[in-house]
């Protein structure tokens, strides 16, 4: 079964300053899906970007980038001039190409704006 | 917009008690599953459904049963509450285009004494 690891449970950073939250994966299969979702304290779950895993190219959304190392099944995600509205838990996500579509969530980081 | 509504946000109820929590959808989605939330735990999902009167189990399906009758409605259902089901339920939708985003409503966080 495929697991996801958010090894960061709790993350801060200063309005304006650029922050990464890490994720790694445990998968045997070639083909996936990954995603970022954000949750802020409206508790609606938001999609912030997503990836290929066949595409080798990051992909970007905005001020939002990812940093995806195939080989070594991490999936960061790059905030860049961090917003006081950025503040929320964000989840990592898994979605297998064949079988059940399901979400398969990391632990979640919950990222502190700090003015 | 997609819209998922969960019709509530906040319960409370007793150990033993049949609670029902319900989610419908807007935009004819054929995907509707339940996740539960909890801290450290992230997202863990309950039960899913690809179509009416269609459910599968997810990773914890114990002491959840689901239903649904109508494309737009999906129920989750909890036979007789425990205090260790007291946590978040968020429900989503999905279209049946491979790697379409979930669209998930508000939550309802249920307390069970």
């Amino acid at each position: 079964a495929q697991t996801v690891t958010q090894s960061q449970p709790e993350m801060s950073v200063q309005e304006a300053e650029t922050v990464t939250l890490s994720c790694t994966y445990d998968t045997s299969e070639s083909d996936y899906y990954l995603f970022w979702y954000k949750q802020p304290p409206s508790r609606q779950m938001i999609l912030v970007i997503r990836q290929e895993a066949y595409k080798q190219q990051n992909a970007t959304e905005n001020r939002f980038s990812v940093n995806f190392q195939k080989a070594a099944k991490s999936f960061s995600l790059k905030i860049s001039d961090s917003q006081l509205g950025d503040a929320a838990m964000y989840f990592c996500a898994y979605l297998r190409v064949q079988g059940a579509q399901k979400l398969v969530f990391g632990q979640g980081t919950r990222l502190t704006i700090n003015p | 917009d997609v819209k998922v509504t969960q019709s509530s946000r906040y319960l409370v109820k007793r150990t033993g008690e049949k609670v029902f929590l319900e989610c419908v959808q807007d935009m004819d989605h054929e995907n509707m599953f339940w996740y539960r939330q909890d801290p450290g735990l992230g997202l863990r999902l309950i039960y899913f459904s690809y179509d009416v009167k269609m459910k599968e189990k997810g990773d914890i399906p114990e002491g959840y049963s689901v239903s649904r009758e109508k494309k737009e409605r999906f129920s989750l259902i909890l036979e007789s509450a425990s205090t260790n089901q007291t946590s978040m339920y968020l429900c989503a939708s999905s279209s049946t285009v491979w790697n379409s985003p979930l669209h998930f409503g508000n939550g309802t966080r249920l307390t069970v004494t």
